[in-house]
């Protein structure tokens, strides 16, 4: 059973555009963590969040956080190649049970 | 934040052989997890490596196939036990309190 929506599933756009991931739950979460992974590699955690209604940024990515704590957002401006990768929210649930989403394969061409 | 290193980082191994993957973190961490990831897509929790007790495992997974240690706070290994093809796949240990943080993954191919 999956725990977590992400979604979309795949997206393919071109560079310079923007493109928002959402990552939902009926659950609240003790804290999110959204993860970038490249082919070859494990993933590499981008930021964690745990404040509801928290909002970060990091460069051209913006990370909401649901004031009920059970959504997240994901946010890219001006999508680069470089950013190419698969996307991955991770809810942590009473503060040690991790579920994963389902991932968000992002390609931007150029 | 943690640094995580597994080996091996890829094998290729005969059906009914069995690998032990080795997982090792730079700092103690509370909790250590594995996981299996198809290529492209995302990760399913195997199992969560307890220190000084039996690892808890989830639904599909059991301890025969792929039993579990941890010795102490900062390593842990997973045995794939009597291999067939249909584990073929990345295997991806991930440390930390709060946040994980994911070693490079072990590809393994079973022939």
């Amino acid at each position: 059973t999956q725990l977590l929506e992400q979604s979309p599933q795949f997206l393919s756009i071109q560079e310079g555009e923007n493109l928002t991931v959402y990552c939902n739950s009926s659950s609240v979460f003790s804290s999110l963590q959204w993860y970038r992974q490249e082919p070859g590699e494990g993933p590499v955690l981008l930021v964690t969040v745990v404040t509801g209604g928290e909002v970060k940024k990091l460069k051209r990515l913006t990370f909401q956080f649901g004031d009920a704590r059970k959504d997240s957002s994901l946010h890219i401006t001006a999508a680069q190649p470089g950013d190419t990768g698969l996307y991955l929210c991770a809810g942590l649930y009473n503060n040690n049970d991790m579920r994963f989403g389902a991932g968000t394969r992002l390609t931007v061409k150029p | 934040s943690a640094v995580i290193s597994q080996k091996p980082s890829r094998d290729i191994c005969q059906r009914g052989t069995s690998l032990t993957i080795q997982c090792q973190v730079d700092s103690q961490v509370t909790m250590m997890f594995w996981y299996r990831q198809q290529p492209g897509q995302s990760l399913t929790l195997i199992a969560t490596a307890n220190q000084g007790s039996e690892a808890t495992y989830e639904s599909g997974f059991v301890i025969d196939k792929f039993p579990i240690s941890r010795p102490n706070l900062t390593f842990s290994t997973l045995t794939v036990s009597n291999m067939s093809p249909e584990d073929s796949s990345i295997y991806l240990c991930s440390g930390g309190d709060e946040t994980q943080y994911f070693g490079p993954g072990t590809r393994l191919l079973v022939l």
